[in-house]
């Protein structure tokens, strides 16, 4: 399968913690990447590989990956880290890229 | 620093065609896979294709099968994608973005270039 698969939305009160998950079978082969996209803005890559963070990413985001999923946690979300996130790998052959679903985190 | 900049927003008639660039600075352009992604509105991000412009050779969602061309000149570090028989459901941000050869994730992005179709 081609697909990778995220909950839709989750909410996280301000200062706690939240995880967002994403399935495939892909990731049981290919690291994930993880991406913040704001409205008007594009993509940010904010998790890479095992957990990888790009340079100026908060430590608050980090990633973890077991079997045929990939997580993403924010540790201490803050107002600006509400934003839609997705997960991206591989396809199983390798010589596509998906991306998941898609969660939109609330920060309430 | 690397940056990814593309053209700008577009407004096509259905049945068209659209060209999108995306020039590249402040990194080797030939030793990254150069990829489209798109955001239809209210939709998610989808990946249309790819190239690798030091083999000079892409390829594409199979969705997108026979209506792209995804190129490159790396005289001038800029890649392209070219949409063809455009409709009101392509209308959406196109983003060019970049990944290592031998990852799976994009570590840099175009800003996007908005097309409408519309007639």
């Amino acid at each position: 399968s081609s697909e990778l698969t995220q909950d839709p939305a989750v909410s996280v009160a301000l200062g706690q913690t939240v995880r967002i998950t994403c399935q495939g079978d892909s990731l049981r082969t290919y690291y994930a990447g993880w991406y913040q996209h704001k409205p008007g803005q594009a993509p940010l890559l904010v998790i890479y590989g095992k957990n990888n963070r790009p340079s100026g990413i908060p430590d608050r985001f980090s990633g973890s990956s077991s079997g045929n999923t990939a997580s993403l946690t924010i540790t201490g979300a803050q107002a600006e880290d509400e934003a839609d996130y997705y997960c991206n790998s591989r396809d199983s052959s390798g010589n596509h890229y998906v991306f998941g679903t898609g969660t939109k985190v609330t920060v309430l | 620093q690397v940056q990814l900049v593309q053209s700008g927003a577009e407004v096509k008639k259905p049945g068209s065609s659209v060209k999108v660039s995306c020039k590249a600075s402040g990194g080797t352009f030939s030793s990254y896979v150069i990829i489209w992604v798109r955001q239809a509105p209210g939709q998610g991000l989808e990946w249309m294709g790819g190239i690798i412009p030091i083999l000079g050779t892409a390829n594409y969602a199979q969705k997108f099968q026979g209506r792209v061309t995804i190129s490159a000149d790396e005289s001038a570090s800029t890649g392209y994608m070219e949409l063809s028989s455009l409709r009101s459901e392509d209308t959406a941000v196109y983003y060019c973005a970049r990944a290592g050869y031998s990852n799976s994730w994009l570590d840099h992005w175009g800003q996007g270039t908005l097309v409408t179709v519309s007639s």
